[in-house]
């Protein structure tokens, strides 16, 4: 049972440029959605969907696009690369049941490190 | 919008003391996480709270909820190394997870 996979690990890109970065899950979690780790800042959230066909922006969306075709991916774009994009990126996916109490925590990949030059 | 405090954000304690990291939160929620990051990995979940009133152990760590203060404490007893890592409490309002700045504890033999 793989969890989260992201890939790839590690990136760098320049300026301008564009790249996807893939989030796929194996625990039928209807609930996925994309984080960014900053030092000091705490995880915060770009994008989110709620299940195939459906997805919202975070706090921090500007920038960045997702698409979820299916239940298990959920991919970020990167449209135009800017310095400010270096950052840690995390994919999670939860449960999400018919009442709260079904509800599960995030469970997360193992991050995506970009660095933007 | 939704705030997650954590105090403090860095904590330095000796091998053997016991320590607790706060957690508020600025909205209704009963549903509450802790999760644990060592450097350069991802977060693992640590405790899942429920409701209020509810109270989680798991080693030398354990976690509360009181949905009435929206607070959420993590409890240190005894601290070893191996504690040393980055926590984080995170709230869940059902469509969004909001997650505090997360509390560096580094233990010192």
């Amino acid at each position: 049972n793989a969890g989260v996979t992201q890939t790839p690990k590690f990136q760098v890109l320049k300026t301008g440029q564009s790249m996807t970065l893939q989030c796929a899950q194996d625990m039928n979690h209807e609930y996925m959605s994309w984080y960014r780790q900053d030092p000091g800042m705490g995880l915060r959230l770009i994008h989110y969907s709620v299940g195939a066909g459906i997805t919202d922006q975070g706090e921090v969306p500007n920038g960045y696009n997702v698409s979820r075709s299916t239940t298990e991916d959920f991919p970020l774009r990167l449209l135009s690369a800017a310095p400010s994009q270096t950052s840690v990126y995390f994919c999670a996916s939860s449960y999400r049941g018919p009442y709260d109490a079904y509800n599960s925590p995030l469970h997360f990949g193992n991050g995506t490190r970009l660095t933007v030059t | 919008e939704l705030k997650v405090e954590q105090n403090p954000l860095f904590l330095s304690m000796q091998e053997g003391k016991n320590y607790t990291i706060y957690c508020n939160y600025s909205t209704t929620s009963d549903r509450l996480y802790w999760y644990r990051q060592d450097p350069g990995k991802s977060l693992e979940s640590l405790f899942v709270l429920l409701s209020n009133g509810a109270v989680k152990q798991e080693g030398r760590l354990m976690a509360s909820l009181d949905t009435k203060a929206r607070l959420s404490t993590l409890h240190i007893t005894a601290a070893v190394h191996d504690l040393s890592a980055t926590y984080f409490c995170a709230v869940d309002t059902g469509n969004q997870f909001y997650f505090g700045t997360g509390t560096s504890l580094t233990v010192i033999p």
